[in-house]
């Protein structure tokens, strides 16, 4: 089974502090995706990466970045943590681009106080 | 521009009922694919099906159907003789790709709750 982690379940942080959200997946797969989950707005793309140091913007990139240095493993970064960025923050893993499955991890439930 | 409608924001059937989730979607691209994501209580999106825009023949899987038409811009999903496990958030999802780009749009999905 594909297996995508995420570093935490739950994470509180102050207003202008910097923000990195982990994401592992172990099965070798060549795109990995950061999206946030709102009420009443679904799930929105942030970033995807499709190979190592690669990225794409997705809808709604503005106040964040990432980092993939290793095929594993993508980063979201929040350079500085805003109260409008509080959120559920979902990672994903696929063997293609978005039009294909992905994977899910259990999610990044962020507050910013 | 990609746009997916769930219109059902939220569905309780009893145990045992069936129950459609309704998707309508919007794109300008002939070649698109339609997905079903499966979000239980604890969290994580399970995914369901694919399905490509030239592919429109109707699959089951189980207790689960779907029935793609393009005629009416629907991927609607059916669960039948519903179970308590069945309880979750289900999304729909339409992604393109071509041309240097890639795109994807998940709707606001359903909310179902199956009542013992």
């Amino acid at each position: 089974d594909v297996k995508v982690t995420q570093s935490s379940r739950y994470l509180v942080k102050r207003t202008g502090e910097k923000v990195f959200l982990e994401c592992v997946q172990d099965m070798d797969h060549e795109n990995m995706f950061w999206y946030r989950q709102d009420p009443g707005l679904g799930l929105r793309l942030i970033y995807f990466s499709y190979d190592v140091k690669m990225k794409e913007k997705g809808d709604i990139p503005e106040g964040y970045s990432v980092s993939r240095e290793k095929k594993e493993r993508f980063s979201l970064i929040l350079e500085s943590a805003s109260t409008n960025q509080t959120s559920m923050y979902l990672c994903a893993s696929g063997a293609g681009g978005v039009t294909y499955e992905q994977y899910f991890g259990p999610g990044t439930r962020l507050t910013v106080t | 521009a990609q746009k997916v409608t769930q219109a059902q924001t939220e569905i309780s059937v009893v145990e045992k009922e069936d129950v459609t989730l309704d998707c309508v979607y919007e794109t300008r691209d002939t070649t698109y694919y339609l997905f079903w994501y499966k979000q239980p209580p604890s969290g994580e999106l399970v995914f369901l099906i694919r399905r490509n825009s030239f592919d429109e023949q109707n699959e089951i899987s189980g207790r689960y159907s779907w029935n793609f038409q393009k005629s009416t811009s629907s991927f609607n999903f059916t669960i039948t003789a519903s179970q308590v496990v069945d309880s979750a958030v289900y999304f729909c999802a339409l992604s393109e790709a071509g041309g240097g780009y890639q795109k994807v749009t998940f709707g606001t999905g359903t909310k179902l709750q199956v009542i013992p």
